[in-house]
Parts: structure tokens; C-alpha cells; sequence
């Protein structure tokens, strides 16, 4: 089955900064990789997707990269601010029916 | 309001007792999923269905229990064949398998006493 391996497990950042979170993957068959943040007590919140034909999405402060050859994709969150202090988590899933694999999340700190 | 709904929020288990947690969805979605989160572990899929009356075993599906009798609910029993079963616990759907953005609900923290 899928394998989902993420880095770094916590991050602290100041405010301002940039925070890049990354992901690898094993299954080449995967084709669709979401980042979910979820703050303390909460549910996990989609906040952004890439699909397998595209190598880059950006929506306003966030990113998400993608290498299909060497399988891993990241995360960047430029500006950060302290609301976006969270762990992320990656997840990658296949064709077909079905299920997504998570990685173990990072803890993003962001110090004002 | 609509969404997923888990309930309890908190739950507390005796030694030796199967405990029910309830996810209920009003979002007319066919696949439902729960997972089981740890700190450090991310999130571990227990059992998933893609349609009424069917589910499948996830990663972590000893010491559980699932029924889908309706499309709309999909109760996890953690059994007492359990023997770590403190965790949070999520439930989530999407509204037909080969779709890909997953919802969750506000979950459940299990605790044994």
C-alpha cells in the first residue's frame, strides 16, 4: 500500500517568515495530494490540493509544489502569521476507489 | 447547519466495555471513513464504506466495529478486543468514492478510565 513520509515532524518559525513543509510518497499510481491544517481540539480543514498533471498551485499565501519523478510534493507558506501556527498534514491517494494515506503531521510554530 | 456530526465529543470507556461513537451526515455523501489520530501518528484508517450496507477494513481494524445500515450514519464500536483504544477519533466522508476532497467531522476523544 501507499507510504506516506513527512518532514519535519515540528517547525517554528518567526512571523514574516516563510515555513516549507515536505512529503514523499511510494506509490506512483498516486494522483492526488491534499494538505490539511488542524488546530488544536479541531477537524481537519482542506486547505489546498494538486492533482498528479500539475506541478505547482498557489492560493494567496500558500503552495504546493509537486515532483512526480522523484515523488514528493511540498508545502510553502510564505508571510506566516500567528494564526497559522497548526499541524499539517499531507496525504496522498490513487485512481480509482480509493483511500487517502496521511503522513504523521508537522507542528508549525509561528513566533510574533 | 449541515456537515458531519460526531458524537460525543468525550467518551470514556471502562475496562472490559465496547463503547459506540455516532457520525452522522446530512451531506448526501456515499463514503464515509474513520480514523484514529495519535499524537505523533497522524491519521490511521480504521474502516471505510463506499456504499449502504458495505465497508471495508482500513489499516487498524482489530479491536473495532462498523456498521452502514444507512446512508446517512456510520457508527464505530470499539470492542473491548481493544486494548490501546484511547485516541481521537474522526469520522469523514466524500460524496462518491472516486471523489477526492474528504470532510471531516469534529471527532470524538476516547479516554479509558
Amino acid at each position: 500500500g501507499e507510504n506516506v513520509e513527512q518532514h519535519p515532524s515540528t517547525l517554528s518559525v518567526q512571523e514574516g517568515d516563510s515555513a516549507v513543509i515536505k512529503c514523499t510518497y511510494s506509490d506512483s499510481a498516486s494522483n492526488y495530494f491534499p494538505w490539511y491544517k488542524q488546530e488544536l481540539g479541531k477537524r481537519p480543514q482542506l486547505i489546498i490540493d494538486i492533482r498528479s498533471n500539475v506541478g505547482e498551485k498557489k492560493d494567496q499565501r500558500i503552495a504546493v509544489t509537486l515532483n512526480k519523478t522523484a515523488k514528493h510534493f511540498s508545502l510553502h507558506i510564505t508571510e506566516t502569521q500567528p494564526e497559522d501556527s497548526a499541524v499539517y498534514f499531507c496525504a496522498a491517494m490513487g485512481g480509482g476507489y480509493s483511500t487517502l494515506t496521511f503522513g504523521k503531521g508537522t507542528m508549525l510554530l509561528v513566533s510574533p | 447547519d449541515g456537515g458531519i456530526t460526531q458524537s460525543p465529543k468525550y467518551l470514556f470507556r471502562k475496562e472490559g466495555q465496547n463503547v459506540t461513537l455516532s457520525c452522522e451526515q446530512n451531506l448526501n455523501h456515499d463514503a464515509m471513513y474513520w480514523y484514529r489520530q495519535d499524537p505523533g501518528q497522524g491519521l490511521r484508517l480504521i474502516y471505510y464504506s463506499q456504499i449502504v450496507n458495505d465497508f471495508q477494513k482500513g489499516d487498524i481494524a482489530e479491536g473495532y466495529s462498523v456498521s452502514r445500515e444507512k446512508k446517512e450514519s456510520f457508527p464505530l464500536t470499539v470492542t473491548s478486543a481493544q486494548k490501546n483504544p484511547t485516541a481521537f477519533y474522526l469520522c469523514a466522508s466524500k460524496d462518491e468514492p472516486t471523489n477526492e476532497k474528504l470532510f471531516f467531522g469534529s471527532g470524538t476523544q476516547l479516554s479509558v478510565l
